[in-house]
């Protein structure tokens, strides 16, 4: 069983929709949660972060932890043509001697 | 805003060469990190550096070998490269445990 799994998709949504991206891990010591934006031919770039369980919300974006589920999610509201990208989760425990990406989810929002 | 420059978009280098991937970054981050990013594998850890003169093995660093003779630049050495090595190639640096900024990345093909 990988560490951090992530569904690869591609997903593909119209313009307007609510998109839920996700990730299930397996190390309860993690307590750092990332997700990361990367779009075609460029670098991943930080989207949010949180520590340990609850959600967090910045505009269009909030992410989710449930640290009992092991189960991140990352919800992105009136989706845009822009938020066309692969979307990766990450994750660290307190001392960063593990830090590790899921594989990335590639969504496609259609105008 | 940060940020981690390397020094190549594309590289063609052929089976058996010494190839340099170069890599900045200009916010004078202790943390210098190289990863590569194939299809279905996500983001590897090669190898990582917490300061000058400093490195550590990632998850995979057979093949490869680093080094940081100044604080702001990390080179990764292919000593001999082989196809297996044909991958995205992306540096980040990050003042801290986490929240990396990356690079644009490397496209390297080795035939």
């Amino acid at each position: 069983q990988k560490e951090v799994e992530q569904d690869p998709g591609p997903l593909s949504v119209p313009e307007g929709a609510i998109v839920s991206l996700n990730c299930t891990y397996s190390n309860s010591a993690f307590q750092y949660f990332m997700w990361y934006r990367q779009y075609s031919r460029k670098g991943p770039e930080l989207l949010m972060y949180t520590y340990s369980s609850g959600n967090k919300e910045d505009g269009r974006f909030t992410a989710q932890v449930d640290k009992s589920s092991k189960y991140i999610s990352l919800f992105i509201r009136d989706s845009q043509p822009s938020d066309s990208a692969t979307y990766l989760c990450a994750m660290s425990d307190n001392y960063g001697q593990n830090f590790v990406f899921g594989p990335g989810t590639r969504l496609s929002v259609l105008p | 805003d940060v940020k981690v420059t390397q020094s190549s978009r594309y590289l063609v280098k052929r089976t058996g060469e010494k190839v340099f991937l170069e890599c900045v970054q200009d916010m004078d981050h202790e943390n210098m990190f190289w990863y590569r990013q194939d299809p279905g594998l996500g983001l590897r850890l090669i190898y990582f550096s917490y300061d000058v003169k400093m490195k550590e093995k990632g998850d995979i660093p057979e093949g490869y070998s680093v080094s940081r003779e100044k604080k702001e630049r990390f080179s990764l050495i292919l000593e001999s490269a082989s196809t297996n090595q044909t991958s995205m190639y992306l540096c980040a640096s990050s003042p801290g445990l986490w929240g990396y900024t990356f690079g644009s990345g490397t496209r390297l093909t080795v035939v």
